[in-house]
């Protein structure tokens, strides 16, 4: 697609509900990043994916969270059991490589409300 | 503290002035970037700096930085109504050999027109 895709854009639940986030890279991206938002913080990294290596999951704030991404594909953030701590924006970015030099592109976003 | 803090945390200019934000970082980076946001979704690239550059421009955006002091700046001429939105440089850590991109709480700037 023209860009990254995320969705669903809006999403409620209720704490304790497991929660997936979608997130559709740039095609020929081979980096793809997770971060999460919370309201008037910056970002907040989580994990990074680079091709078929080991992802980065040093961010991922505790056992609950875990992503999944299949080649260099579409990812999955999945929330098990959700806390209302977990309401936040989170947000997804590809780029052509991994690397420090390559600007990454972002989605708009999923907006996630635990109530 | 974390890698890139922006100073100062919200601006408030009239249209047509010029905008200054400054970002401070702690390790040793490869490059610094700056990106925008508007209405707290999608972050939108708007310039990349490589540690061994000391200035760059793009557009009425002209970026500083100075590796010795561990600080960047952004500046916006002629400011817009349009430029309202919150910016947030973003660094790497050469150091830890990592490709995390960490981002600071951002500069909230509002344009009056």
């Amino acid at each position: 697609g023209a860009g990254v895709s995320q969705s669903p854009s809006n999403k409620v639940t209720e704490k304790g509900k497991d929660v997936e986030l979608r997130c559709d890279p740039i095609s020929g991206h081979t980096a793809l990043y997770w971060y999460r938002q919370r309201l008037g913080q910056g970002l907040e990294f989580l994990i990074y994916f680079q091709g078929n290596s080991a992802p980065d999951k040093s961010g991922l704030p505790s056992d609950r969270f875990s992503a999944e991404r299949t080649g260099e594909s579409v990812s999955t953030l999945t929330i098990q059991r959700t806390q209302q701590e977990d309401s936040a924006v989170y947000l997804c970015a590809s780029s052509l490589v991994l690397g420090w030099n390559t600007e990454a592109f972002f989605g708009q976003g999923t907006r996630l409300t635990v109530v | 503290s974390q890698q890139g803090e922006e100073d100062p945390q919200a601006l408030s200019i009239q249209e047509g002035e010029n905008a200054t934000m400054n970002c401070s970082y702690k390790t040793s980076i490869n490059n610094l970037q700056w990106y925008r946001q508007n209405s707290g979704r999608g972050l939108v690239h708007l310039i990349l700096i490589r540690s061994n550059e000391r200035e760059k421009h793009s557009g009425r955006l002209r970026v500083t930085l100075d590796t010795s002091k561990k600080s960047s700046s952004l500046l916006i001429t002629a400011s817009r109504a349009a430029d309202t939105a919150s910016y947030f440089c973003a660094t790497d850590d050469s150091g830890a050999g990592s490709y995390q991109l960490t981002f600071g709480k951002g500069t909230k700037l509002s344009v009056i027109p």
